[in-house]
């Protein structure tokens, strides 16, 4: 079946504007987590939903970054106000319902923010 | 916060050696992971551990989960051009923890 996609596959942006990144989560999968990977480090935690509630927002940065998933399927991460320092890979991951469930990535969005 | 130092940073290795990286922590993991990741895509479980002292293999790979709870292993064997990429260990801290801790990566290249 569909893995994790994620829109767009790459997003350039000038510093002070605001972004959208799509996450689509494999059908029926509850859990839906985001990380974010610098160039050269593994992915670190954001955002984790289960369902249509955020269950633990303890890793995004600062309140530049939101994130929804209001209908317990796609969900967008939206950062406002980008700053050079947010370009990074964003990678989404889903899991059947999350605890030990393995999480499948999707293959990322590489922003770049100029 | 948490953190995984992960070693080798990166390996050179010739078609057919074995490889052997390994990942420690500061704090105790009640689960080790280990994923790959290819260029432009996303990290690919290769194999999960639940229970210290645990050793498991998937096919050429194997890995183990360090009996303190805070170091695992990963090896390879037998490398063939298609183990090319990163490695990286993750961890989950606690039973109710859902979040993933990655370690820096190990990018292993291999010459033919």
């Amino acid at each position: 079946g569909a893995g994790v996609s994620q829109t767009p596959s790459n997003k350039v942006t000038e510093k002070g504007k605001y972004v959208e990144l799509r996450c689509d989560p494999i059908s029926g999968h509850t859990a839906l987590y985001w990380y974010r990977q610098s160039l050269g480090q593994g992915p670190e935690f954001l955002i984790y939903f289960q369902g249509t509630g955020a269950a633990d927002d303890s890793g995004l940065p600062n309140d530049r970054f939101f994130a929804v998933r209001p209908e317990g399927s796609v969900s967008t991460l939206k950062i406002q106000r980008t700053e050079r320092g947010d370009s990074a890979v964003y990678l989404c991951a889903s899991s059947r319902t999350g605890g030990k469930d393995t999480q499948y990535f999707g293959p990322g969005t590489r922003l770049t923010v100029l | 916060g948490q953190q995984l130092n992960q070693s080798p940073q990166s390996m050179f290795i010739q078609e057919g050696e074995d490889v052997s990286m390994n990942c420690t922590s500061s704090s105790i993991f009640n689960t080790w992971l280990w994923y790959k990741q290819d260029p432009g895509e996303g990290p690919v479980l290769l194999i999960a551990l639940y229970k210290a002292g645990e050793l498991t293999s998937n096919g050429r790979l194997t890995a183990q989960f360090g009996i303190t709870r805070k170091d695992s292993f990963l090896n390879i064997s037998a490398s063939i051009p298609s183990d090319v990429g990163i490695y990286f260990c993750a961890g989950r801290t606690g039973e109710g923890a859902q979040k993933l801790v990655f370690g820096q990566g190990t990018r292993l290249t291999i010459n033919p």
